[in-house]
């Protein structure tokens, strides 16, 4: 069954470091896709960045870049140089067989703290 | 575009009572889906449908309906609340094959005492 692990409740970071938060993943379906979404207090849902399986590079969005490591099953995500704003809950999903990105299944978040 | 839009953002229901949970989006997306997210915890999936007249369920199902009758909107049926239905409920739409992104809406809170 198709599984995502964040393994770290909460993080803290000093601002204008760097912070990788942690994802696992299980599946035995070739291809699959890895997203990573933030969560801010005000509860809305931010799509931050997307991983194929296939993709041979890691996937990079500004100051978020994603950690693909196929064999480790592993989709850690990394950002640079955090913000203040950056502070918030942080889901992994990976997408379902079937689903492109409409099925998706989340792990339990990973709550950031970015401190001055 | 309004994107993905849902109504209402809170409710108070007493068990036993039926709701529908509104859901519209005017992207023209094919893909259509319902979490629900408990504290504490990352999202899981009810319902989701591909396009009209399609549906079908996912993760949590058991107490909820969907129907999906025109592209733009996918409402979720509490049949007979429960207080174990008491949860932050999101809709999302996406394209299918076309990217990767799920917009997701706002969010409908939903208390059931």
């Amino acid at each position: 069954a198709q599984k995502i692990t964040q393994t770290q409740p909460g993080m803290f970071v000093q601002e204008k470091e760097a912070v990788t938060l942690d994802c696992t993943y299980d599946t035995s379906d070739p291809s699959y896709g890895l997203f990573w979404y933030k969560q801010p207090s005000s509860g809305e849902m931010i799509f931050l960045i997307y991983q194929g399986s296939y993709d041979q590079q890691n996937a990079t969005e500004g100051r978020y870049s994603l950690n693909f490591q196929k064999a480790r099953k592993s989709a850690n995500l990394v950002i640079s140089a955090s913000q203040l704003g950056d502070s918030a809950m942080y889901f992994c999903a990976m997408s379902l067989p079937g689903g492109q990105g409409g099925k998706l299944i989340f792990g339990q978040g990973t709550e950031l703290s970015v401190k001055p | 575009n309004a994107g993905v839009t849902q109504t209402p953002k809170f409710q108070v229901l007493k068990t036993g009572q039926s709701m529908t949970l509104q859901c519209a989006q005017d992207m023209n997306h094919e893909y259509m889906s319902w979490y629900r997210q408990d504290p504490g915890m990352g999202l899981r999936l009810i319902h989701y449908s591909v396009g009209a007249g399609i549906t079908d369920q996912g993760e949590v199902p058991n107490g909820y309906n969907v129907s999906r009758s025109t592209t733009e909107d996918f409402p979720l049926r509490l049949l007979s609340a429960a207080p174990s239905q008491t949860s932050v409920y999101f809709c999302a739409s996406s394209y299918f094959g076309r990217g990767p992104e799920q917009f997701f809406g706002p969010g409908t809170r939903l208390t059931v005492l």
